[in-house]
């Protein structure tokens, strides 16, 4: 089935630092989405993305689409300890007019900001 | 924008009792509403896919007799757990996929303690 991955699957980083994770696919992807879960808590959408190539931000955050269709980036810059939770891509395919549906999650990326 | 609420956001039964929990769309109307599972440190399972006003389609391996699943209205779809075991204790998260847009947004979540 689809499956995504979802690199690295934990890091430790010093406050201030920039973080660099990514989500990778065989399957070509129509749709990205970026999360973020804090413990005890449902995700929270961070950034969409829905075209090849597209560059999103949203505060310290970027995130792109990929211009194979099969990868996405998200960066964060100047990590602060607020940062920390797990990260999570969703990626849909199939039909255009299928939206909302059929999407499907990496298994996160760890993050650990230490002071 | 785009808040979606669940009640309870915990909740501890008795073996063999039944728990309903509730996910709302605050302030956007989803046709479609999904329903996850989620084990300590891992990622999201999904369980069902609910649309308003039709069955709920179900995941390879999720007894529909078991999580019944009710979306009687665009701003709310319900999950009941019959007959609960303590195998059953998780997080349960839902998510709400706003009419018209490639997107979900998630709930707090409910954690369930089966006795």
């Amino acid at each position: 089935g689809q499956q995504l991955n979802q690199s690295p699957q934990s890091m430790f980083i010093q406050e201030g630092e920039d973080v660099s994770m990514n989500c990778t696919s065989s399957s070509i992807f129509n749709t990205w989405l970026w999360y973020k879960q804090e413990p005890g808590e449902g995700p929270v959408l961070l950034i969409a993305l829905y075209k090849a190539g597209e560059l999103t931000s949203n505060g310290r955050l970027t995130a792109q689409f990929g211009i194979t269709r099969k990868d996405s980036f998200l960066n964060i810059s100047a990590s602060i300890p607020s940062d920390v939770g797990i990260y999570f891509c969703a990626g849909r395919k199939g039909p255009a007019d299928n939206y909302g549906q059929n999407f499907v999650f990496g298994p996160g990326t760890r993050l650990s900001v230490l002071p | 924008g785009a808040v979606v609420s669940q009640h309870p956001s915990r909740v501890i039964c008795k073996s063999g009792t039944s728990v309903k929990i509730e996910c709302r769309s605050l302030d956007f109307q989803a046709t479609t509403m999904f329903w996850y599972r989620q084990f300590p440190k891992k990622s999201l399972m999904l369980m069902a896919t609910s649309n308003e006003g039709s069955k709920a389609t179900y995941e390879q391996g999720v007894e529909k007799d078991k999580f019944l699943i009710n979306h009687a209205s665009l701003t709310l779809s319900t999950l009941t757990v019959t007959s609960a075991h303590p195998e059953d204790s998780s997080f349960y998260i839902c998510s709400a996929s706003p009419s018209g847009r490639d997107t979900q947004y998630f709930g707090p979540g409910t954690r369930l303690t089966v006795l």
